[in-house]
């Protein structure tokens, strides 16, 4: 099965740079997404196809891959930015298809 | 722009079978997305139940594969979800969402604000 790792926790200043990383087995190979989730609301997407940003996401907010991690950025970080950030990919295995999640990274903005 | 609402009872005995209804407004489902299932267990994060396309093909999490099945109705613009033989661990918030796939990817680019199903007796 494939895996998919991320910081449990990450904080940041406001105004400085919020950068989140997914690692996982060739993520270079694959297409990533990042998805912004706040308490109560539902799952916002952030980031496609590991760079896009899709209609009304800030410009402030981009992603990129470096050798074997993914990576959320964030810059000049806001209170509003707070929430949890899922790093996802699909996966062919040898007799199916997958989509994995990250297990969540929450940004703290203090 | 699409909206997906998802509606279903909120408690459900254990071995018993959890339905849920996605109902999307403001978009076809007849056109070329996937419409998919994901739960938030409590404290822990995101997983894919699975997805299912306008005729009806689908994708399933293999950790769940025995027990799911997904279905569309085109004619009520709406997609559904049936777990079977649930337990405790299925306790969860599940959200339905709109599925971008094509042969390189796959990302949920709408979702629903999630409906929250408790199992117990």
């Amino acid at each position: 099965s494939y895996e998919l790792t991320q910081p449990p926790s990450v904080s940041v200043a406001p105004g400085e740079t919020a950068t989140i990383t997914c690692g996982g087995r060739n993520i270079g190979d694959k297409l990533v997404n990042w998805y912004q989730k706040r308490p109560g609301q539902a799952p916002l997407l952030v980031i496609y196809d590991e760079s896009d940003r899709p209609s009304g996401i800030p410009e402030r907010f981009s992603g990129s891959i470096f050798e074997n991690a993914a990576t959320l950025t964030i810059a000049r970080a806001e209170a509003g930015d707070e929430a949890d950030y899922y790093c996802q990919v699909w996966h062919r295995g040898r007799d199916d298809l997958d989509v994995i999640f990250g297990g969540g990274t929450k940004l703290s903005v203090l | 722009q699409v909206q997906l609402q998802e509606s279903g009872p909120g408690l459900v005995k254990p071995s018993e079978t959890l339905s849920l209804t996605c109902t999307v407004s403001d978009y076809s489902i007849k056109y070329q997305f996937y419409w998919a299932w994901i739960r938030q267990t409590p404290g822990k994060g995101l997983e894919w139940i699975g997805s299912v396309y306008r005729g009806g093909s689908t994708n399933y999490n293999p950790s769940l594969r025995s027990r799911v099945a997904l279905s569309v109705d085109t004619s009520k613009n709406e997609f559904s979800m049936e777990l079977r033989s649930v337990t405790a661990a299925d306790t969860a918030i599940y959200h339905c969402a709109r599925a971008a796939v094509t042969d390189k990817t796959y990302y949920f680019d709408s979702w629903g604000q999630g409906t929250l199903v408790s199992v117990s007796s």
